[in-house]
């Protein structure tokens, strides 16, 4: 079974630039998460999907980062425009949520963004 | 709120010494308690989690951890450490599942 995906792994841009990352959650998995995890510092989760609804994005820093998952599978996090703190590695998570659901979540390999 | 405080930042042992890594959490009832390991450019893997039941919960890799609802602990332990358990460990925490709460983390060096 092929897991969280990811892409790109690695992104270097200037502050102010915009930048895009997509996350392709396991097949079948209704819940999708992005987190953002600056180094030294746990996990922070950004917003919940499920299915294509939103279920939680109250940490998710509106004036800059967007998110949607339009079909229901895979997700788009955007940040424009970037500032230097918005440096950090970004997880993508998802989880089966339905009667095989063990309450984990299994993490892709995540995206690690640097903003000069 | 939900708070997990992981008081060890970096832990260094030495191969096959026993470990024990702490966590300690914040939570009003009983909480859904895990532990995740993320090795360098990985992504988190599940070692274990506590729902209910047994206190002292068996997981991957030959880890344990036990949870201690009077010290609102949920340390885990390993009898014997090998030089492929270096990794950043994480304790999380969730009301109901859902949505997890990380600590800060513990990064386990292994000496020969």
């Amino acid at each position: 079974e092929a897991g969280v995906a990811q892409s790109p792994r690695y992104k270097i841009i200037e502050k102010r630039q915009s930048v895009a990352f997509w996350c392709n959650p396991i097949s079948g998995h209704a819940t999708l998460y992005w987190y953002q995890q600056i180094l030294g510092q746990g996990p922070k989760l950004l917003i919940q999907f499920q299915n294509n609804g939103v279920v939680d994005d109250s940490q998710l820093p509106k004036d800059r980062f967007s998110a949607e998952r339009l079909k229901g599978v895979d997700s788009t996090l955007k940040i424009q425009p970037a500032k230097l703190e918005d440096s950090a590695v970004y997880l993508c998570a998802s989880r089966i949520l339905d009667r095989a659901d063990t309450g984990e979540l299994f993490f892709g390999e995540g995206s690690r963004l640097t903003v000069l | 709120a939900q708070s997990v405080t992981q008081p060890d930042i970096h832990i260094t042992v030495s191969e096959g010494a026993s470990l024990e890594l702490r966590c300690n959490y914040s939570y009003g009832a009983t909480p859904y308690l895990f532990w995740y390991v993320q090795s360098p450019g990985q992504g988190l893997q599940l070692l274990l989690k506590y729902f209910s039941g047994d206190t002292l919960v068996q997981g991957i890799k030959g880890f344990e951890a036990e949870f201690k609802r009077s010290q609102s602990s949920f340390n885990l332990r390993k009898p014997s450490v090998h030089w492929s358990d270096a990794a950043e460990y994480f304790c999380a925490v969730s009301e109901n599942t859902d949505k997890l709460i990380f600590g800060t983390g513990t990064r386990l060096q292994v000496f020969p």
